[in-house]
């Protein structure tokens, strides 16, 4: 199993542009997240799906959508890039059947927006 | 609300020392706590869980935690540091009504010094 595969790895962008940060996960789980880390801030939710066909705001949705294709698949848009969005995006996804799961991690795509 | 504290965005230790990593929380509720692990350019992967079973928890690697509800706190510790240990650790709190997201900590620096 690959477990949670994310692209592309490293992206840069220029101010306006628009990009799709894609995610899938082979593991059958419900639940799926894109976090954003930045230095010192730790790791904040922008937006999740517990279940296919439910999508809900996180923590800083601002400048963001996202799409959850099927259960394998939950991508994040940026519609329009801003400075501000240059951040290192994680995908994750959990089981989602109690609380308590583990929430497994893919490897990451480090954005730079110019 | 949750919440979660980590005193300490940066802990130099001797290899052989004790390593000790300080999480703080607040749930309304009764939560479960996770300590994630993130080495250099990689996704977080979870080092241990508490799920209101034994309040001391043994992870993965030598690490262990032990939730004290009456300090609100799950320390994580190790009584030997490796050269290997050397990483970003962080604390995640999730709670009943919250749909299975976690909240996470700032994060903490753990060197490793020879």
């Amino acid at each position: 199993n690959a477990g949670v595969t994310q692209t592309p790895k490293f992206q840069v962008l220029k101010t306006g542009q628009s990009m799709t940060l894609q995610c899938a996960q082979d593991m059958n789980h419900n639940s799926m997240y894109w976090y954003r880390q930045d230095p010192g801030m730790g790791l904040r939710l922008i937006y999740y799906s517990a279940s296919e066909g439910t999508t809900d705001k996180g923590e800083v949705p601002n400048g963001y959508n996202v799409s959850r294709l099927n259960k394998r698949e939950f991508s994040l848009r940026l519609e329009s890039a801003a400075p501000s969005q240059t951040s290192v995006y994680f995908c994750a996804s959990s089981e989602g059947q109690g609380y308590g799961g583990e929430q497994y991690f893919g490897p990451g795509t480090r954005l730079t927006v110019t | 609300a949750q919440s979660v504290t980590q005193l300490g965005s940066h802990v130099s230790v001797s290899e052989g020392a004790l390593v000790l990593l300080r999480c703080n929380y607040s749930s309304s509720v009764p939560p479960y706590l996770f300590w994630y692990v993130q080495y250099p350019n990689q996704g977080l992967q979870l080092l241990l869980k508490y799920t209101s079973a034994a309040t001391l928890v043994k992870g993965i690697n030598g690490f262990e935690a032990e939730f004290k509800k009456s300090e609100t706190s799950f320390h994580l510790t190790k009584p030997s540091a490796h050269m290997s240990d050397a990483a970003e650790y962080f604390c995640a709190v999730e709670s009943g009504g919250s749909n299975y997201k976690l909240t996470f900590g700032k994060g903490t620096l753990l060197t490793v010094n020879p």
